[in-house]
């Protein structure tokens, strides 16, 4: 079975410093997948990111930047200089191959004060 | 491009009651997922179709609930009869069954049973 463990349920920090958010998952398969959506106040999930198990790269994007480690099975994820905006319940998900179904964590809510 | 669609936003009923969730997913885009966001229970899925055709519907919680997709372009989430503890944010996606598939979720219905 796969499971996602999000072991923050919430974090808050002042504006203009970096944050990261953790997430640990679980699968005996080889092949999976990984995401991170963002769900602002306003209740919408926005995808934000996939990465691919065959894939170890880091990724960037802006300030949004991906660790992706299999040794540790993790995939974390750091908001570098955080603005209010980025406030939001993330979600850690994981797909195995030949499955649809994604498994989410059960979420950090990030708390960005001015 | 027009995102997932759903109707309504919100939705308040008295118990028992019948209640019809709507769903139009993304042109072009041959895979469905209902979802169920809950404080207690995170976010689950319900059910979800490949071409139409219901391929898991494991995660309906009972035979109230009830999944239709009559054509590419609609799908039905019907709980009758409707109790307080379905009260929730429900949530449709859609996905390209192909390739790495990553889901896009509508903006949700939150729905009020009373």
């Amino acid at each position: 079975a796969q499971k996602v463990t999000q072991a923050q349920t919430e974090i808050s920090v002042v504006e203009k410093e970096d944050v990261t958010l953790d997430c640990v998952y679980e699968t005996r398969d080889t092949t999976y997948y990984l995401f991170w959506y963002k769900q602002p106040p306003s209740g919408e999930l926005v995808f934000l990111i996939r990465r691919n198990s065959f894939d170890e790269q880091n990724e960037i994007s802006g300030r949004y930047s991906w660790n992706f480690q299999k040794s540790t099975s993790s995939f974390n994820f750091t908001i570098t200089a955080s603005q209010v905006v980025d406030s939001a319940v993330y979600f850690c998900a994981l797909r195995i191959q030949g499955a649809q179904k994604l498994v989410f964590g059960q979420g950090t809510r990030l708390t960005i004060n001015p | 491009d027009a995102g997932v669609i759903q109707s309504p936003r919100h939705e308040v009923t008295e118990m028992g009651q019948e209640v019809t969730l709507r769903c139009k997913p993304i042109s072009g885009h041959n895979s469905l997922f209902w979802y169920r966001q809950t404080m207690m229970r995170g976010l689950e899925l319900l059910i979800y179709f490949n071409n139409n055709v219901p391929i898991d519907d494991s995660g309906m919680p009972e035979d109230r609930f009830s999944a239709k997709m009559p054509n590419a372009s609609f799908s039905t989430l019907k709980i009758q009869p409707s109790e307080p503890r379905d009260s929730a944010v429900y949530f449709c996606a859609s996905s390209l069954r192909q390739g790495y598939n990553e889901q896009y979720f509508g903006p949700g219905t939150r729905l009020t049973v009373t």
